[in-house]
């Protein structure tokens, strides 16, 4: 158990609908990132958040948006939802240091119909 | 940009085979490394990493020597087990600033079945 949990497990949703993917963070941590894995681009960052605030971008699109909370947990929210959206999407969590291992969550697999 | 390399896969090995599974970088920075293991349904788990030159992680008989000089961090083991079927990753992250605080980087991920 790597103490990130994400919710929910599955989702499944029809083309220009909206999802909130919610991640908490392991106790302790106060750094959050996303990442999307699917078989065509594999896994690919998409934004990290430190201890509430922005801190960097990868390659998200405009149609996603993130933030974290007070308490540190963390939603990633897509909106417009396209085919191509189909993938694991996980979140992965440390104190923010770049030597620092990442312990990520059992992800949240999206697929849209 | 930073980029990760790894061997095209699958890999089918037997049981108590050797495994190598090859891995190159390209960084901006002075990147730590990482390779993450995935089970079926599962999350990513790391399974060593190494910060700095010639470190050499190592964890449950799996190992990777951080090589400066040729950019690698291949990962070894020296008898696998049907256990250690799954999907590897190699990942790199650094502290380039700006925008890059920590962010993982990672190859294609290799398929490795390990036969009774």
């Amino acid at each position: 158990d790597s103490g990130v949990t994400q919710t929910p497990k599955h989702l499944i949703t029809a083309t220009g609908q909206r999802v909130t993917l919610r991640c908490s963070p392991r106790s302790g941590d106060l750094s959050v990132y996303w990442y999307q894995q699917s078989l065509d681009q594999g896994l690919q960052f998409l934004i990290q958040y430190y201890n509430g605030e922005e801190r960097a971008k990868g390659n998200i699109l405009e149609r996603f948006s993130a933030q974290q909370f007070p308490d540190l947990h963390s939603e990633l929210n897509l909106s417009s939802l396209e085919l191509g959206d189909s993938a694991l999407y996980f979140c992965a969590s440390n104190q923010g240091l770049s030597n620092q291992p990442q312990h990520f969550g059992d992800g949240t697999r999206l697929s849209i119909l | 940009g930073d980029s990760v390399t790894q061997m095209e896969g699958p890999v089918t090995l037997s049981e108590e085979a050797f495994l190598t599974i090859n891995c190159t970088y390209t960084a901006t920075g002075y990147p730590s490394l990482f390779w993450y293991v995935q089970y079926p349904g599962e999350g990513l788990q790391l399974l060593l990493k190494a910060t700095k030159a010639d470190d050499k992680g190592s964890n449950k008989g799996f190992e990777a020597t951080y090589r400066k000089e040729t950019t690698s961090f291949h990962l070894e083991k020296g008898s696998v087990q049907v256990s250690d079927s799954a999907v590897y990753f190699c990942a790199l992250s650094t502290e380039a600033g700006g925008t890059s605080y920590g962010k993982l980087t990672f190859g294609q991920g290799t398929i490795l079945t390990v036969h009774p």
